[in-house]
This record gives structure tokens, sequence and C-alpha cells, in this order.
């Protein structure tokens, strides 16, 4: 399956800064992935479709201004959470996919502080 | 999509076998059944996934019901590695084609006691 990294693994913000957080497909490329959000103890909820070439798609309720999404490459797509406020405070999970692949690839996470 | 009803939360005895159960009594002829796990502090893993005959991978098996109500997913000796939170999800394949996204639910959370 589709290796995916994601970096950092960890940061630590200050509130009101801005933080960006990498998603790479290694060996696969994706024209097509998601980010998700995940609060303890909580399940994933999914933010945005990231498109290769075009504009990302947001859920509802998902502040595309201050969840920008990059897409600009089939291996990378950006997450940058802009004017970080304590309650920003999650775990970012990224996820490769493609049109017609059966089962999705997950990275390993990026866990954002905003202090 | 349809939705899944697990139970929040399952203990196993290591190296027993391991059966969680998902019910989605809403499922429609094109939905594929999905499972995947996620390990503490990780992203989600794929385990299996399948249509309508019983599947078997090297990770689990997958035993769907005739009527396609309901699934489980087998562990066949449960390990402490095993400890996660599984979760059963159903992907329209046909209206989802090329929109992968998933919707995840609250899970089982599993615990193998040593």
């Amino acid at each position: 399956g589709a290796v995916v990294s994601q970096h950092p693994s960890r940061v630590i913000c200050k509130s009101g800064t801005s933080v960006k957080i990498e998603c790479r497909s290694l060996d696969f490329q994706a024209t097509t992935m998601f980010w998700y959000r995940q609060f303890p103890k909580q399940s994933l909820m999914l933010m945005a479709t990231s498109n290769e070439g075009s504009k990302a798609t947001y859920e509802q309720g998902v502040e595309k201004d201050k969840f920008l999404i990059n897409h600009a490459s089939l291996t990378l797509s950006t997450l940058t959470v802009t004017s970080a406020h304590p309650e920003d405070s999650s775990f970012y999970i990224c996820s490769v996919g493609s049109g017609g692949r059966e089962t999705q690839y997950f990275g390993p996470g990026t866990r954002l502080l905003v202090l | 999509d349809a939705k899944t009803t697990q139970p929040n939360s399952m203990e196993s005895n290591e190296e027993e076998p391991v059966h969680l159960p998902c019910n989605h009594s809403t499922i429609s002829g094109t939905d594929y059944i999905h499972w995947y796990r996620q390990l503490p502090s990780q992203g989600p893993e794929y385990v299996i996934h399948g249509l309508t005959s019983n599947v078997n991978n090297r990770m689990a098996s997958l035993a769907i019901a005739e009527d396609r109500k309901s699934s489980t997913l087998i562990l066949h000796r449960a390990t402490l590695r095993d400890a996660a939170v599984y979760y059963c999800i159903l992907r329209d394949f046909i209206s989802n084609f090329g929109n992968e996204k998933l919707t995840f639910g609250t899970g089982t959370r599993l615990t193998i006691i040593p």
C-alpha cells in the first residue's frame, strides 16, 4: 500500500501564530488527499478534501480561510492553521486516495498544541 | 453513506480469537464494508474490506451476514499489538468513485488482557 508521511509529528506554538503541516505520499501519486482532525477521545472528523491543482473542498463548518490547504503536486499537500488558538489543539491526520482505489492510506498524524 | 453501529468497547484475552461486531441495517447494494483500526497516537490503518463474501487476509477475517445487515471482524489470535480502536465503515463505491472520503463513527475500543 501507499506510504504516507507527515511533518512535523508534533508542534507547539503560541496563540496567534500560523502552523504548516505537510503530508507526503512517498510512493504513490495522489490526486486526492484528505485532512482529518481528531480531538482527544473522539473519532476522526473530515475537514477537507485536497485536490491536486485545484481548490480544496471543505466540509461544512470548517473555515477555509483559517485552514489553508495547498495541494501543489501529486505527492504533497499542506495544511496551514492560521492564527492558531488553543481550541485548534488537536491531532491532524492526512490520508491518500485516488479515483477507484478501494482503500485509503493514512499518515501517522501531527499533534498540534497551541498555548 | 449508511450508518454503522458498533459496541463502544470490548475486552479479550491475549492469544484468543476476537469477534468484533458491526451492524449496518440500512446498507445498500453498492456499499462495501471496510474496517480500519487506529492504534494509540497513530493514524488509522486499513484492515480489510468486503462486499458479500467472507474475506481473509494476513491481518484478519471478515464475516458478512447473508442479508449484509451485519458483519464481524475476526482476529484469530489477539496480541497486545492488536489493542486499538476498530472502525467499521460503509463506502458506496459507485457514487463515491473518485471521492473516497471516509465517515468514521465512534468505533470499538479493543483492550487485550495479557
